[in-house]
């Protein structure tokens, strides 16, 4: 069966730091992989999307990017983090992009 | 390009009371349609799905919806609450044609009274 693993589970990082959000895949082969970030209230943001290795859609504008690296593997980064980006992080994966996604545990950043 | 409206961001019903939980969506081509639960500080998981067929969909948890095509709606219910639905709840649209990820809603947190 498939799993999706998704690392840490909680995060504080002080402004200006960078950033490394890693999630995996195991089970599946050429999965559509996701970043979603969800802030207090607000619903899910889908902030990158990927159909395959080093295909990377974003979103959103702003002070994040996401990388590929392999197959099942799917990184979010950013070089400096502002106090914005704090929120809950949700990777997911799919076999197609119009059918059901299915999510990580989530990891809750925190910029201070 | 899909949209999803979920009415009511907080509802809260009596444990044993009927769950309603609406969602309406917008789509030029019919579409896929999701449910999900997210309880707290853990990721979202699957609650049913529509894709084609019968539009009474059948889910986890004892939780149901039902397609309609003419008032563009597939609301969640559930005929008794449990404390343990108390959760967020998702809905989703897609456009079937696998050009653009899923489509959520903005949520729906439910709440369960003894």
């Amino acid at each position: 069966s498939q799993t999706i693993h998704q690392w840490p589970a909680t995060l504080v990082q002080p402004v200006g730091s960078p950033l490394s959000l890693e999630c995996t895949v195991e089970g599946t082969s050429n999965p559509n992989l996701y970043w979603y970030r969800q802030a207090a209230g607000r619903g899910l943001q889908l902030l990158f999307y990927s159909v395959g290795i080093g295909q990377i859609s974003s979103e959103v504008p702003q002070n994040l990017s996401a990388s590929r690296p392999q197959d099942r593997q799917f990184i979010l980064s950013s070089k400096k983090l502002l106090l914005s980006d704090s929120g809950f992080y949700l990777c997911a994966w799919s076999v197609y992009t119009d059918t059901e996604a299915f999510f990580g545990q989530g990891t809750r950043l925190t910029v201070v | 390009a899909q949209s999803v409206t979920q009415l009511g961001s907080h509802v809260s019903v009596s444990e044993g009371a009927l769950v309603l939980l609406r969602c309406n969506y917008s789509s030029s081509v019919p579409p896929y349609l999701f449910w999900y639960v997210q309880y707290p500080n853990q990721g979202l998981q699957l609650l049913l799905k529509y894709t084609t067929g019968a539009t009474l969909v059948k889910g986890i948890n004892g939780f149901e919806a039902e397609f309609k095509k003419s008032e563009t709606s597939f609301h969640l219910t559930k005929p008794s609450a449990h404390m343990s639905d108390a959760a967020e709840y998702f809905c989703a649209v897609s456009d079937r044609a696998g050009n653009t990820p899923l489509v959520f809603g903005k949520g729906t947190r439910l709440s369960v009274i003894a």
